[in-house]
């Protein structure tokens, strides 16, 4: 596709349980981000990867949270043992090169709620 | 102090107007700055980005950035009530080396008919 897909759209889960969400980045997107959006607020960013480098991991909340891009294309935010606050939208940027400078573009994001 | 300031909102302006959205900063590091329009329920929508000092156009958005002040704006002339959004000001973070976005809370934006 021509954008960032992202899936699931909707996610619910309850807490405790373990939930995967993926990222297909735009074809050639050698870097890609993934963010975190509550409600109201901008997005936090949560970790980096260039090809299938995670360079920087530094917002990721809790040794819960997980991210891999095993061979530079498509990346999976793993959450384990969900809680409440981990209710929001993940969202999954992706650019052409890194680092800085570069214009990331968006996905529609994976809405988590936890019961 | 928040690395990224904006003021909530909401701005409301009738259609027509120019609508001017406000961003400051703190990382005088910072190299890079974007605006993004999200619509409630989408996903940021990238408009401008601007890399140096002074106006960057780009049809009815114009770009401004003033390093010394650590501050950045956008016009929106002649507004449209398809500009009602949410406006996110998002800065390259200055020391790091992995261009992740340091985002404001975001800014509503009305634009009244």
């Amino acid at each position: 596709g021509a954008g960032v897909s992202q899936s699931p759209r909707y996610k619910v889960a309850k807490r405790g349980q373990d939930v995967a969400l993926r990222c297909d980045p735009i074809s050639g997107h050698v870097s890609l981000f993934w963010y975190q959006q509550a409600l109201g607020q901008g997005p936090e960013f949560l970790t980096y990867f260039q090809n299938e480098a995670q360079l920087d991991k530094s917002g990721l909340p809790s040794d819960r949270f997980f991210a891999e891009r095993p061979e530079g294309s498509v990346s999976t935010l793993k959450i384990q043992r969900t809680q409440q606050e981990d209710s929001a939208v993940y969202l999954c940027a992706s650019s052409l090169v890194g680092p800085n400078n570069q214009p990331q573009h968006f996905g529609d994001g994976t809405r988590l709620s936890i019961l | 102090q928040k690395e990224v300031e904006q003021n909530s909102g909401p701005l409301s302006v009738p259609e027509g107007a120019i609508a001017s959205l406000n961003c400051t900063y703190s990382d005088r590091g910072s190299q890079s700055f974007f605006w993004y329009r999200q619509y409630s329920g989408k996903s940021p929508e990238l408009i401008m980005s601007i890399y140096s000092n002074g106006d960057k156009e780009d049809g009815r958005f114009t770009a401004q950035l003033n390093k010394a002040s650590q501050y950045v704006s956008l016009l929106i002339r002649d507004s449209q009530p398809s500009d009602s959004a949410t406006y996110l000001c998002a800065v390259g973070h200055g020391s790091s080396n992995t261009g992740k976005l340091i985002f404001g809370q975001g800014t509503t934006l009305q634009v009244k008919p």
